[in-house]
C-alpha cells in the first residue's frame, strides 16, 4: 500500500480533460513539493510537473499541477492517444525521511 | 546531453549480493543528490535510497535498511547500490535518477537495470 493515494485508473475521450488526484498527509504533501511523472510501459519515468505546478522545458501546457493542503492534482487537457500511460505523484516524507510515490494511475484515452 | 546508464543487474539467488552502478554524463555529477527508485513487475514506482551530492547524508526505505548501501564516486561520476541479503521481493527494475534540491524532484532518469531474485 502506497503512502500517497491515487485512483488506479481514469479515462476520458480524445480532446477532453482529465484530472488525477494524489492524497497524502501533513508530513509529506503538506510540507513538501509534489512532482508528477509519466511512464509509458516498458520505458523509464519522465518528469511532467515539479514544485507542485511547474512544467519542465518541453512539457506542453496541456499538463498542469496544483496543490491544496495535503492533496495534489494533475490535470491534462486536449487528450490524445499518446497520453495513454501511467502517472505517478511523488514527494518527500519528513516523518519517514524517505521519498514516497503514489500507487500510480493508468490513463486510458477512449 | 544529460544521461544516466545503469548496469549490474542480473538473476541471483535469495541471500546473495549484487552491486548496481549508474554512470552519469553530460552534467556536473558532483553537485547533485542521486536516487535509486525501483519497480517490481507490474507494480508502481518505489523510492529506495538517496545520497547527498557529497555523500554526507544517505536515506533508505525501511525495507532495505541494513541490507542496501548507496554510495558514489564523484571522480568517476558513478553512483552505486550495494544490495546484500537479497530477497525475492527485491525483484524489480532499478532506476537511478538525479535529485533536484536533494529530494524535491527527479529530473533525469536512467533506462533501468533488471534484478531478479529467484
Amino acid at each position: 500500500q502506497s503512502v500517497l493515494t491515487q485512483p488506479p485508473s481514469v479515462s476520458a475521450a480524445p480532446g477532453q480533460k482529465v484530472t488525477i488526484s494524489c492524497s497524502g498527509i501533513r508530513s509529506n504533501i503538506g510540507v513538501n513539493f509534489v512532482s508528477w511523472y509519466q511512464q509509458i510501459p516498458g520505458t523509464a519515468p519522465k518528469l511532467l510537473i515539479h514544485d507542485d505546478d511547474k512544467r519542465p522545458a518541453g512539457i506542453p501546457d496541456r499538463f498542469s499541477g496544483s496543490k491544496s493542503g495535503t492533496s495534489a492534482t494533475l490535470g491534462i487537457t486536449g487528450l490524445h492517444t499518446g497520453d495513454e500511460a501511467f502517472y505517478f505523484c511523488a514527494t518527500w516524507d519528513n516523518s519517514l525521511s524517505a521519498g514516497v510515490f503514489g500507487g500510480g494511475t493508468r490513463l486510458t484515452v477512449l | 546531453q544529460m544521461q544516466l546508464v545503469e548496469s549490474g543487474g542480473g538473476v541471483v539467488q535469495p541471500g546473495t549480493s549484487l552491486r548496481l552502478s549508474c554512470a552519469a554524463s553530460g552534467f556536473d555529477f558532483n553537485i547533485y543528490a542521486m536516487h535509486w527508485v525501483r519497480q517490481a513487475p507490474g507494480k508502481g514506482l518505489e523510492w529506495v535510497a538517496v545520497i547527498w551530492y557529497d555523500g554526507t547524508y544517505t536515506f533508505y526505505i525501511e525495507s532495505v535498511k541494513g541490507r542496501f548501501n548507496i554510495s558514489r564516486d564523484n571522480s568517476k561520476k558513478t553512483l552505486y547500490l550495494q544490495m546484500n541479503s537479497l530477497r525475492v521481493d527485491d525483484t524489480a527494475i532499478y532506476y537511478c535518477a538525479r535529485g533536484i534540491r536533494n529530494y524535491d524532484y527527479l529530473d533525469v532518469w536512467g533506462q533501468g537495470t533488471a534484478v531478479t531474485v529467484s
